[in-house]
């Protein structure tokens, strides 16, 4: 079975500082890896996704996010955080083969300050 | 194209009673999810129903819950008995083929 470990329940950045949310997964065929955001009281949107092609991938509002299979990671960055950059962060993991269904980690919940 | 729709967006029962979630998933997707979220959690895969054969259950899916979709495009999600437990919110979302998951608001439940 596969799972995603997300590493610190809390960030807090200052406005226009980089913003790392980590993700660790665990998976025992080749993963896809995906990042979503849920502001409060939403459904969750997908920031980006990963399904075995490039390793660095874009996503929405200037996310991007780097497959690392030897660090078995998939760390969210974005350069300059801005204020409405604030939510939780899911990190989530599914595999070939099994409809889509993803497996969430915990979440990170991102502050961004002034 | 409107997105998942879910309603109600917020119950709140009584310990006991039996409450109904209905997902309207987009309109050419097939795929349509059930997820569980609990305060703090990350969501939590219930079930999945490939137009409107439910393929799969999560063996959080007790007894008391029960999942259809009956012609292929609506979703109901019925939660006999409710119990403090069952309090989460509950996501549905739909997909074409192995494709993206594309999610609802959510419906909130309280039990009291």
């Amino acid at each position: 079975a596969q799972s995603v470990t997300q590493l610190g329940s809390h960030v807090s950045v200052s406005e226009g500082a980089l913003v790392l949310l980590r993700c660790n997964y665990s998976s025992s065929v080749p993963p896809y890896l995906f990042w979503y955001v849920q502001y409060p009281n939403q459904g969750l949107q997908l920031l980006l996704k990963y399904t075995s092609a490039a390793t660095l991938v874009k996503g929405i509002n200037g996310f991007e996010a780097e497959f690392k299979k030897s660090e078995t990671s998939f760390h969210l960055t974005k350069p300059s955080a801005h204020m409405s950059d604030a939510a939780e962060y899911f990190c989530a993991v599914s595999v070939a083969g099994t409809a889509s269904k993803l497996t969430f980690g915990t979440g990170t919940r991102l502050q961004v300050t002034l | 194209d409107t997105g998942v729709s879910q309603n109600p967006r917020h119950k709140i029962t009584k310990r006991g009673q039996n409450v109904t979630f209905r997902c309207d998933p987009i309109s050419e997707h097939n795929r349509l999810y059930w997820y569980r979220q609990t305060l703090g959690q990350g969501p939590e895969f219930l079930t999945y129903f490939q137009n409107e054969a439910q393929l799969e259950k999560s063996r959080l899916l007790s007894d008391r819950f029960s999942a259809e979709r009956p012609k292929g495009s609506f979703s109901t999600l019925e939660i006999q008995r409710t119990e403090q437990g069952d309090s989460a919110m509950y996501l549905c979302a739909s997909s074409p083929d192995a494709g993206e998951l594309f999610f609802g608001e959510g419906s909130r439940l309280t039990v009291l």
